[in-house]
Protein backbone atom coordinates (compact mmCIF):
# COMPACT_ATOMS: atom_id res chain seq x y z
CA UNK A 1 0.00 0.00 0.00
CA UNK A 2 0.87 3.38 -0.50
CA UNK A 3 0.88 5.51 2.13
CA UNK A 4 0.31 9.58 2.13
CA UNK A 5 1.58 12.15 4.92
CA UNK A 6 0.28 15.37 4.43
CA UNK A 7 1.64 17.85 6.37
CA UNK A 8 0.81 20.92 8.00
CA UNK A 9 -2.75 19.43 9.26
CA UNK A 10 -3.41 22.99 10.14
CA UNK A 11 -1.50 26.60 9.89
CA UNK A 12 -2.68 29.85 10.71
CA UNK A 13 -2.07 32.51 7.39
CA UNK A 14 -2.71 36.11 6.31
CA UNK A 15 -4.52 37.73 3.26
CA UNK A 16 -1.56 37.94 0.72
CA UNK A 17 0.54 35.38 2.31
CA UNK A 18 2.31 32.55 0.71
CA UNK A 19 1.32 29.42 1.77
CA UNK A 20 2.98 25.83 0.96
CA UNK A 21 1.59 22.56 1.89
CA UNK A 22 3.33 19.15 1.66
CA UNK A 23 2.55 15.58 0.69
CA UNK A 24 5.31 12.48 1.23
CA UNK A 25 4.52 9.37 -0.62
CA UNK A 26 6.03 6.36 0.33
CA UNK A 27 7.51 4.39 -1.77
CA UNK A 28 7.47 6.62 -4.57
CA UNK A 29 4.44 7.68 -6.72
CA UNK A 30 6.35 9.64 -9.90
CA UNK A 31 4.37 12.04 -10.67
CA UNK A 32 0.78 10.77 -9.91
CA UNK A 33 -0.38 13.41 -7.49
CA UNK A 34 -3.33 15.40 -7.37
CA UNK A 35 -4.66 18.44 -4.81
CA UNK A 36 -8.08 19.02 -4.05
CA UNK A 37 -9.81 22.42 -1.55
CA UNK A 38 -12.68 21.77 0.20
CA UNK A 39 -14.95 24.08 1.88
CA UNK A 40 -17.13 22.72 4.30
CA UNK A 41 -20.28 21.23 3.28
CA UNK A 42 -19.07 21.20 -0.49
CA UNK A 43 -17.57 18.11 -2.83
CA UNK A 44 -14.13 18.70 -2.87
CA UNK A 45 -12.42 20.63 -6.15
CA UNK A 46 -9.75 19.46 -8.25
CA UNK A 47 -6.86 22.23 -8.13
CA UNK A 48 -3.76 21.00 -9.83
CA UNK A 49 -3.02 16.78 -11.19
CA UNK A 50 -0.29 15.15 -12.76
CA UNK A 51 1.76 16.68 -9.76
CA UNK A 52 1.70 20.02 -11.78
CA UNK A 53 -0.80 20.87 -14.13
CA UNK A 54 -3.04 23.69 -13.17
CA UNK A 55 -7.01 22.18 -13.54
CA UNK A 56 -8.90 24.31 -16.43
CA UNK A 57 -10.05 27.55 -14.40
CA UNK A 58 -8.30 27.44 -11.33
CA UNK A 59 -6.13 30.87 -10.84
CA UNK A 60 -2.51 30.48 -11.44
CA UNK A 61 -1.79 31.77 -7.51
CA UNK A 62 -1.97 27.66 -6.96
CA UNK A 63 0.93 25.85 -8.04
CA UNK A 64 2.32 22.15 -7.79
CA UNK A 65 5.54 20.52 -7.80
CA UNK A 66 7.78 17.79 -6.63
CA UNK A 67 7.94 14.13 -7.96
CA UNK A 68 8.78 10.40 -6.29
CA UNK A 69 7.96 11.02 -2.60
CA UNK A 70 7.58 14.60 -2.02
CA UNK A 71 5.20 17.15 -3.26
CA UNK A 72 3.89 20.85 -2.73
CA UNK A 73 1.24 22.73 -3.15
CA UNK A 74 2.02 26.42 -2.96
CA UNK A 75 -0.60 29.42 -2.91
CA UNK A 76 1.14 32.94 -3.87
CA UNK A 77 -0.78 35.49 -2.44
CA UNK A 78 -3.43 34.08 -0.29
CA UNK A 79 -7.30 35.25 -1.17
CA UNK A 80 -10.98 35.13 1.17
CA UNK A 81 -12.15 32.07 -0.91
CA UNK A 82 -8.84 30.08 0.13
CA UNK A 83 -9.50 29.91 3.70
CA UNK A 84 -10.23 26.06 3.54
CA UNK A 85 -9.16 22.56 3.69
CA UNK A 86 -6.54 21.00 0.82
CA UNK A 87 -5.97 17.31 -0.03
CA UNK A 88 -3.61 15.73 -1.76
CA UNK A 89 -4.05 12.22 -3.73
CA UNK A 90 -1.89 9.53 -5.00
CA UNK A 91 -3.39 7.81 -8.12
CA UNK A 92 0.09 6.10 -8.96
CA UNK A 93 -1.41 2.74 -7.72
CA UNK A 94 -5.08 2.49 -7.46
CA UNK A 95 -7.32 2.61 -5.22
CA UNK A 96 -6.20 5.99 -4.66
CA UNK A 97 -4.98 7.19 -1.24
CA UNK A 98 -5.82 10.50 0.17
CA UNK A 99 -3.67 12.81 2.54
CA UNK A 100 -4.48 14.19 6.04
CA UNK A 101 -5.70 17.23 5.09
CA UNK A 102 -4.50 20.52 5.66
CA UNK A 103 -6.85 23.57 7.19
CA UNK A 104 -5.94 26.82 6.20
CA UNK A 105 -6.88 29.36 8.42
CA UNK A 106 -7.25 32.94 9.43
CA UNK B 1 -22.56 19.86 -18.98
CA UNK B 2 -20.23 16.63 -17.13
CA UNK B 3 -22.72 15.77 -13.74
CA UNK B 4 -22.26 13.24 -11.28
CA UNK B 5 -25.35 12.41 -8.44
CA UNK B 6 -25.36 10.38 -5.63
CA UNK B 7 -28.72 8.38 -4.34
CA UNK B 8 -29.35 5.72 -1.42
CA UNK B 9 -30.96 5.52 1.68
CA UNK B 10 -30.40 7.87 4.69
CA UNK B 11 -30.50 5.64 7.22
CA UNK B 12 -29.41 1.97 7.54
CA UNK B 13 -29.11 -0.79 10.59
CA UNK B 14 -26.36 -2.40 11.54
CA UNK B 15 -25.94 -5.27 10.02
CA UNK B 16 -27.54 -4.11 6.99
CA UNK B 17 -26.68 -3.69 3.41
CA UNK B 18 -25.74 -0.65 2.45
CA UNK B 19 -26.50 0.08 -1.41
CA UNK B 20 -25.53 3.53 -3.63
CA UNK B 21 -25.97 4.97 -6.60
CA UNK B 22 -24.26 7.38 -8.96
CA UNK B 23 -25.99 8.37 -11.85
CA UNK B 24 -23.27 9.95 -14.47
CA UNK B 25 -24.58 12.43 -17.51
CA UNK B 26 -22.43 14.18 -19.76
CA UNK B 27 -20.38 11.89 -20.49
CA UNK B 28 -21.05 7.68 -21.40
CA UNK B 29 -19.50 4.93 -18.08
CA UNK B 30 -18.55 2.94 -22.55
CA UNK B 31 -15.74 6.11 -23.36
CA UNK B 32 -12.52 4.38 -23.24
CA UNK B 33 -10.84 5.70 -20.11
CA UNK B 34 -13.80 6.79 -18.75
CA UNK B 35 -14.28 5.42 -14.98
CA UNK B 36 -16.33 6.42 -12.06
CA UNK B 37 -14.62 6.63 -8.21
CA UNK B 38 -16.87 5.93 -5.14
CA UNK B 39 -15.15 8.38 -1.63
CA UNK B 40 -16.13 9.06 2.03
CA UNK B 41 -15.73 10.99 4.32
CA UNK B 42 -16.79 10.67 7.99
CA UNK B 43 -17.90 14.18 10.02
CA UNK B 44 -14.89 16.09 10.32
CA UNK B 45 -12.37 13.23 9.00
CA UNK B 46 -10.48 13.28 5.99
CA UNK B 47 -11.34 11.99 2.58
CA UNK B 48 -11.44 7.87 2.24
CA UNK B 49 -10.89 6.38 -1.66
CA UNK B 50 -13.41 3.23 -1.28
CA UNK B 51 -13.44 2.07 -5.04
CA UNK B 52 -13.79 3.06 -8.39
CA UNK B 53 -14.73 0.90 -12.09
CA UNK B 54 -13.62 2.04 -15.59
CA UNK B 55 -15.37 1.37 -18.62
CA UNK B 56 -12.94 -1.68 -19.71
CA UNK B 57 -14.68 -3.08 -15.98
CA UNK B 58 -11.24 -2.92 -14.77
CA UNK B 59 -11.90 -2.27 -10.86
CA UNK B 60 -10.50 -2.43 -7.13
CA UNK B 61 -11.40 -1.50 -3.85
CA UNK B 62 -9.32 -0.73 -1.05
CA UNK B 63 -8.02 -3.28 1.20
CA UNK B 64 -9.26 -2.69 4.59
CA UNK B 65 -13.10 -2.65 3.13
CA UNK B 66 -12.16 -5.38 0.29
CA UNK B 67 -14.44 -7.94 1.71
CA UNK B 68 -17.88 -5.71 2.20
CA UNK B 69 -17.53 -3.82 -1.19
CA UNK B 70 -18.61 -4.28 -4.06
CA UNK B 71 -18.71 -2.01 -7.53
CA UNK B 72 -20.85 -2.33 -10.96
CA UNK B 73 -22.05 -0.35 -13.60
CA UNK B 74 -24.95 -0.27 -15.67
CA UNK B 75 -24.05 1.49 -18.85
CA UNK B 76 -27.36 1.82 -20.56
CA UNK B 77 -28.96 3.82 -17.23
CA UNK B 78 -25.64 5.41 -17.02
CA UNK B 79 -25.13 4.55 -13.51
CA UNK B 80 -22.93 2.95 -11.04
CA UNK B 81 -23.15 1.09 -7.92
CA UNK B 82 -21.46 0.34 -4.70
CA UNK B 83 -22.69 -2.05 -2.25
CA UNK B 84 -21.12 -1.81 1.19
CA UNK B 85 -22.60 -5.37 3.62
CA UNK B 86 -22.76 -5.55 7.58
CA UNK B 87 -22.61 -1.95 8.01
CA UNK B 88 -21.64 -0.66 11.07
CA UNK B 89 -21.97 2.63 12.87
CA UNK B 90 -18.50 3.50 11.95
CA UNK B 91 -19.20 3.99 8.35
CA UNK B 92 -21.65 6.70 9.01
CA UNK B 93 -20.00 9.40 6.64
CA UNK B 94 -20.94 11.21 3.57
CA UNK B 95 -20.07 8.78 0.23
CA UNK B 96 -19.42 11.04 -2.62
CA UNK B 97 -18.78 9.33 -6.29
CA UNK B 98 -16.83 11.24 -8.51
CA UNK B 99 -15.70 10.90 -12.32
CA UNK B 100 -11.94 10.09 -12.89
CA UNK B 101 -10.13 9.46 -16.31
CA UNK B 102 -6.92 8.72 -18.12
CA UNK B 103 -5.80 11.96 -19.34
CA UNK B 104 -2.47 11.28 -22.11
CA UNK B 105 -0.90 8.52 -23.99
CA UNK B 106 -1.45 5.14 -22.66
CA UNK B 107 1.81 4.37 -21.84
CA UNK B 108 2.59 7.98 -20.24
CA UNK B 109 -1.07 9.34 -18.59
CA UNK B 110 -2.15 10.88 -15.55
CA UNK B 111 -5.37 10.17 -13.71
CA UNK B 112 -7.75 12.82 -13.45
CA UNK B 113 -10.61 12.99 -10.58
CA UNK B 114 -12.34 16.76 -12.17
CA UNK B 115 -16.05 15.67 -11.32
CA UNK B 116 -17.60 15.19 -8.21
CA UNK B 117 -21.40 14.62 -6.61
CA UNK B 118 -22.50 16.53 -4.00
CA UNK B 119 -22.65 13.65 -1.91
CA UNK B 120 -25.43 11.71 0.31
CA UNK B 121 -24.78 11.30 3.82
CA UNK B 122 -25.39 8.15 5.18
CA UNK B 123 -26.59 7.37 9.15
CA UNK B 124 -25.51 3.89 10.45
CA UNK B 125 -27.84 3.56 13.79
CA UNK B 126 -30.41 1.19 15.10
Amino acid sequence: DIQMTQSPSSLSASVGDRVTITCRASPSIGSHLSWFQQNPGKAPKLLIYGGSTLQSGVPPRFSGSGSRTHFTLTIDGLQPDDFSTYYCLQTSSLPGTFGQGTRVEI
Amino acid sequence: QVTVKESGPVLVKPTETLTLTCTVSGFSLRDSGMGVSWIRQPPGKALEWLAHIFSNDDHSYTPSLKNRLSISRDTSKSQVVLSLTNVDPVDTATYVCARIWKSGSSWDFHYVMDVWGQGTAVTVSS
